[in-house]
């Protein structure tokens, strides 16, 4: 099945830093990639996602890139601020036809200190 | 415009007992995906329903089942409840559309289960 690394498992930057989490997989085929952002009791929000004909996406201080041929993606935060402060999941998933199972990373607990 | 829904939020239940979850999709939305979230680990693949069948199982033992009602709205069980089996149980919802494999999922609150 399909297997999903994430590094580093905790990050802490300064507020203003970047911060770059990243992710590996394994199954070529697939085709989607998400990131969600988990606060502490809350449900998983998606924050970015990037499908697998796009390099690369931005979304005001977030970005996402993906490298198929190395089979990696990576979430990058610009000039954090202490509200990105947060466990934060990257995920994939192959076509299926309607089938939705995304496959998770192990998460990465992001502190962002003043 | 109502997100996923989830109820209850929290439950606690003794080893051996059987327990239902609830999630109510986003409007519009006709699949329903199950998740299991352990402390400090990432969300584990359950089921997916869409349409009312079953589309996807994850590595989970039988004591878990679930179904998808004609409003799209699903139910999770689990009997013979297990210690292990406390988790945070996240129900997604999506709209897969024909011909197109990377539907966006958004999630509930989750119920809290803990099994004492």
């Amino acid at each position: 099945g399909e297997n999903v690394e994430q590094h580093p498992s905790t990050l802490s930057v300064q507020e203003g830093d970047s911060a770059v989490i990243k992710c590996t997989y394994s199954d070529s085929a697939s085709n989607y990639f998400p990131w969600y952002k988990q606060e502490l009791g809350k449900r998983p929000q998606l924050i970015i996602d990037i499908r697998s004909n796009v390099g690369e996406k931005k979304d005001q201080r977030i970005a996402v890139t993906l490298n198929k041929t190395a089979k990696h993606f990576s979430l990058h935060i610009t000039e954090t601020q202490p509200e990105d402060s947060a466990v934060y999941f990257c995920a994939v998933k192959r076509p299926s036809g309607t089938a939705s199972k995304l496959t998770f990373g192990t998460g990465t607990r992001l502190q962002v200190t003043l | 415009d109502a997100g996923v829904t989830q109820s209850p939020t929290h439950l606690i239940k003794t080893r051996g007992q059987h327990v239902t979850l609830r999630c109510s999709p986003i409007s519009g939305h006709k699949s329903v995906s199950w998740y299991q979230q352990v402390l400090g680990q990432g969300p584990q693949f359950i089921f997916q329903y869409y349409e009312k069948e079953e589309r996807g199982r994850g590595n989970f033992p039988d004591r878990f089942s679930a179904r998808q009602f004609p409003n799209y709205s699903s139910e999770l069980n689990v009997n013979a409840l297990l210690l292990g089996d406390s988790a945070l149980y996240l129900c997604a919802s999506s709209s897969p559309l024909a011909g197109r494999n990377t539907d966006t999922q958004y999630f509930g609150p989750g119920t809290r289960l803990t099994v004492l």
